[in-house]
């Protein structure tokens, strides 16, 4: 069964306090790892696609990486207004777009 | 360019009534979603379609229904609604492609029903 996993549920930090949350995953035939930013009561923002081990993305203080079993997303020095809910999710199998969430990784950053 | 519209914003409905949840998107895009998110959990898709007149189930479909008459919309109806109903509801969309699309989502229907 395809399944996504992501640690901590919640992390707070110092702002300056670089960080790392973690998404690790089973699925078959993976076609995209996705990142993406929810803030409380919107919509999840889209960050990141990777699509095989070894990539690498990188927008202002984050970067996102891909190994086979999982993807970090690594926050150098953050700002309070990095706090928010950071979402993995991935797109496995057929070409319909379909989704697997992890349960997210709330992150406070605190001044 | 709205992007995804999602209405309404909140509900309340008593059990056993039924509602639409509504989803209009103006990217002209073929692949249309609805997921359902519970606190502290991912989103879990319920219905999804590949383009007018095709649909079929996600993950959760139980108790809810979806067509696909247009390009732009994707209504979600819920039937004889239940407590366990109780979630924000969001919609998103991609583009049928070659490549892996990202999905853009609207900002969610905040349901309770008591």
């Amino acid at each position: 069964e395809d399944q996504v996993t992501q640690s901590p549920e919640a992390l707070r930090l110092q702002e300056g306090e670089s960080s790392s949350l973690n998404c690790s995953y089973t699925v078959s035939g993976l076609r995209g790892l996705f990142w993406y930013r929810q803030d409380p009561g919107k919509g999840p923002e889209f960050l990141f696609t990777l699509y095989s081990a070894g990539e690498e993305k990188e927008k202002e203080r984050l970067k996102a990486t891909l190994t086979k079993k999982e993807s970090f997303l690594h926050i150098t020095a953050p700002k309070p207004e990095d706090s928010a809910t950071y979402l993995c999710a991935v797109q496995a199998g057929s070409n319909t777009g379909k989704l697997i969430f992890g349960q997210g990784t709330t992150l406070q950053v605190k001044p | 360019n709205a992007g995804v519209t999602q209405t309404p914003k909140f509900r309340i409905l008593k059990i056993g009534q039924s509602m639409t949840l509504q989803c209009t998107q103006d990217m002209n895009h073929n692949y249309m979603y609805w997921y359902r998110q519970d606190p502290g959990m991912g989103l879990k898709l319920i219905y999804y379609s590949v383009g007018a007149g095709i649909t079929d189930k996600g993950e959760v479909p139980n108790g809810y229904n979806v067509s696909r008459s247009t390009t732009e919309d994707f209504p979600l109806r819920l039937e004889l609604a239940a407590p366990s109903q109780t979630s924000v509801y969001f919609c998103a969309s991609t583009p049928k492609g070659t490549g892996t699309q990202p999905q853009h989502f609207g900002d969610g229907t905040r349901l309770s029903i008591l």
